[in-house]
């Protein structure tokens, strides 16, 4: 089945500094790398996500980027705000097979931003 | 508006107690999900419902039961816990299972068994 490796689990940044998470899938027959950010005491929020035939996708301060060969996808936070802090959870999605459709997660990296 | 809605926002009871969680989306998604969440650690897939019927069951003892009265309401059964299913459980839904992936999650409801 697919794994997902997240790394580093924890990170601290100062604020306007940049943040990258990186992930790993061992399945290259995944498709769909979603990102979410989960604030203490609330469920995770979706806040950027990539297919498999795309190699960047950027939203105002936030990019992924996926590089299929390696089959590795990160997370990169510009200018990062005190309100950045929060988990990040890195998933992948395989559509085929015993898990098609399931989403698989890494094991999340809590992000601390300094003021 | 992307929102699901869970409720209670937290629950505490018994081992002998009855439960239900509730959790509700207007999206139109025919796909639902529960998950389970211990402390730093990544939710859990329980249960998969598409077009109001069990797709996946996760291997999830029985105390736990899920129920889709319809395609906009989730519930979770729960009965003769034990103090380890203490967790935050969460809902989600997508426009559809398994081709359809943005999943979209509420909340939460904190449970916690004494």
């Amino acid at each position: 089945g697919e794994n997902v490796e997240q790394h580093p689990s924890t990170l601290s940044v100062q604020e306007g500094d940049s943040a990258v998470i990186k992930c790993t899938y061992s399945d290259s027959a995944s498709n769909y790398f979603p990102w979410y950010k989960q604030e203490l005491g609330k469920g995770p929020q979706l806040i950027i996500d990539i297919r498999s035939n795309v190699g960047e996708k950027k939203d105002q301060r936030i990019a992924v980027t996926l590089n299929k060969t390696a089959k590795h996808f990160s997370l990169h936070i510009t200018e990062t705000q005190p309100e950045d802090s929060a988990v990040y959870f890195c998933a992948a999605i395989l559509n085929y097979g015993g898990s098609q459709g399931n989403l698989i997660f890494g094991k999340g990296t809590k992000l601390s931003v300094k003021p | 508006d992307t929102e699901v809605t869970q409720t209670p926002k937290h629950l505490v009871m018994g081992m002998t107690n009855k439960k239900s969680l509730k959790c509700e989306q207007h999206m139109g998604h025919r796909a639902m999900y529960w998950y389970k969440q211990k402390a730093k650690k990544p939710p859990e897939l329980m249960f998969v419902y598409s077009y109001e019927k069990l797709s996946i069951n996760e291997s999830v003892p029985s105390r736990f039961s899920p129920e889709c009265p319809n395609s906009s309401l989730l519930n979770l059964h729960l009965h003769a816990l034990q103090p380890e299913d203490s967790a935050l459980y969460l809902c989600a839904s997508s426009q559809d299972w398994p081709f359809y992936n943005e999943q979209f999650f509420g909340p939460g409801t904190r449970l916690t068994v004494l």
